[in-house]
């Protein structure tokens, strides 16, 4: 089955302890991208990589680190996690040809 | 301004109704234009994918484009309480960044 895999589901963590997000996607594509969803503010994206080894930054990257050593991995890395960015975040991947994503189901994070 | 204005809802309508949701966006180099749908404690899933101007129709589900008034549409003809969700309209210049839409809430009673 062609899918995006997030894990954890769901992660209650503590300020400042060092996390990570994993994504994986089965269908070769080129396109990764990191969103949060936050109520009243909808989908923001943190990072996006359009291919191994290439990566750039969203409209909200800030706290946030992203890798792309393989190209369907795509991590998303909290190196010193706030309260401000508990959330739910999705993990999306698509390919060139088409901007239609599939989104994974998603890591709803806390930090307290 | 916003780039893209979603209404967040919600909306409530009976079963079997015909349901009409909109987006309104700034940018006219917008080019690809998607429907997304979002079932509670799921991610969203493309519903509808459409490239300039027209219609494109797909089953119950038809999309608008009106790129001379920057307005998009979704209608869900004979609406099931299965279709209670939250839709998200999506935009994409033909580069690397798609918007979203907030998102309509829409409830469908039986």
């Amino acid at each position: 089955e062609a899918q995006v895999t997030q894990n954890p589901r769901y992660l209650i963590t503590v300020t400042g302890k060092k996390l990570t997000v994993t994504c994986s996607q089965n269908m070769n594509h080129e396109y990764m991208s990191w969103y949060r969803q936050d109520p009243g503010l909808g989908l923001r994206q943190i990072y996006y990589s359009m291919n191994v080894e290439v990566t750039d930054k969203g409209d909200v990257p800030e706290g946030y680190k992203v890798s792309r050593k393989e190209k369907r991995n795509f991590p998303l890395i909290l190196e010193s996690p706030s309260p401000n960015q508990t959330s739910l975040y999705f993990c999306a991947s698509r390919p060139v040809s088409n901007y239609g994503y599939t989104f994974g189901s998603g890591t709803r994070l806390t930090v307290v | 301004q916003k780039e893209v204005e979603q209404d967040p809802g919600p909306l409530s309508v009976p079963e079997g109704a015909i349901v009409s949701l909109n987006c309104t966006y700034s940018n006219s180099a917008f080019q690809y234009f998607m429907w997304y749908r979002q079932y509670s404690r799921k991610g969203p899933e493309l519903l509808m994918y459409t490239y300039s101007s027209g219609n494109k129709e797909d089953g119950r589900f038809t999309a608008q484009v009106d790129k001379s008034s920057k307005y998009i549409s979704l209608f869900i003809r004979d609406s099931q309480p299965s279709d209670s969700a939250t839709y998200l309209c999506a935009l994409n210049t033909g580069g690397f960044k798609t918007i979203f839409g907030a998102g309509t809430r829409l409830f469908v009673k039986a």
